[in-house]
């Protein structure tokens, strides 16, 4: 059983960075066709996928925010993180990081709260 | 590629019929996925590849469709279906993922 959770700061100033970790238990980032992926949840809206890469370690992004958002993985403490800069207040949601294609084991997720 | 979901709330009572539409905004994949989530809890996927089930979910789940028109149908409500309901595309190339906006299952 994959377990994953994130963790990071849950206040981020406005033009500020947001920083996240998930960490991943009973699995491994680097196992063979597994995708990794950042989903976040505005509060009340809908999910919007954020980004994934799987083993060769490519990453694909959501093309709206693609300019500022870095998925990176760290093998040797089996974690991976995304960075999101410049943020806006558009930006407070709910962060999930997940596993699978599509994704079958999820985080239980972090709330971000973008404010001053 | 656009996903609306219809109804936005289906008011429906235990052991009644669900049926949940997803339409693409154009023909696509059968990469599509529903997913169930309940308030304050990640999603759980149900149905993956347009009509396979996910490990552990229960057979009164299906998922049909093709082109741009896909269909989540829970055969018997059980008390605990009552959520929100989204659909996932997995687009082939690049590798783009995208939502609908959800339908929530609400006891009538």
């Amino acid at each position: 059983q994959v377990l994953l959770q994130e963790s990071g700061p849950g206040l981020v100033k406005p033009s500020e960075t947001l920083s996240l970790t998930c960490t991943v238990s009973g699995g491994s980032v680097s196992t063979s066709f597994f995708y990794w992926s950042w989903i976040r949840q505005p509060p009340g809206k809908r999910l919007e996928w954020i980004g994934h890469f799987y083993y060769s370690g490519s990453m694909v992004y959501n093309p709206s925010l693609e300019s500022r958002a870095t998925i990176a993985v760290d093998t040797s403490k089996n974690h991976f993180s995304l960075t999101l800069t410049s943020v806006t207040a558009a930006d407070t949601a709910v962060y999930f990081c997940a596993m699978g294609l599509p994704p079958g084991f999820w985080g239980q997720g972090t709330l971000v709260t973008v404010s001053s | 590629i656009v996903l609306t979901q219809s109804p936005a709330t289906l008011s429906l009572s235990p052991g009644e019929r669900a049926t949940l539409s997803c339409r693409a905004s154009q023909s696509t994949t059968n990469y599509l996925a529903w997913y169930q989530q309940k308030p304050g809890q990640a999603p759980r996927l149900l149905i993956y590849d347009t009509s396979n089930r996910a490990a552990g979910i229960p057979a009164r789940f299906s998922g049909s469709g093709s082109g741009a028109d896909f269909t989540l149908t829970i055969s018997s409500l059980d008390p605990e279906d009552f959520a929100v309901y989204y659909c996932q595309l997995r687009s082939d190339w690049p590798s783009t993922w995208t939502f609908g906006q959800g339908t929530r299952v609400e006891i009538k």
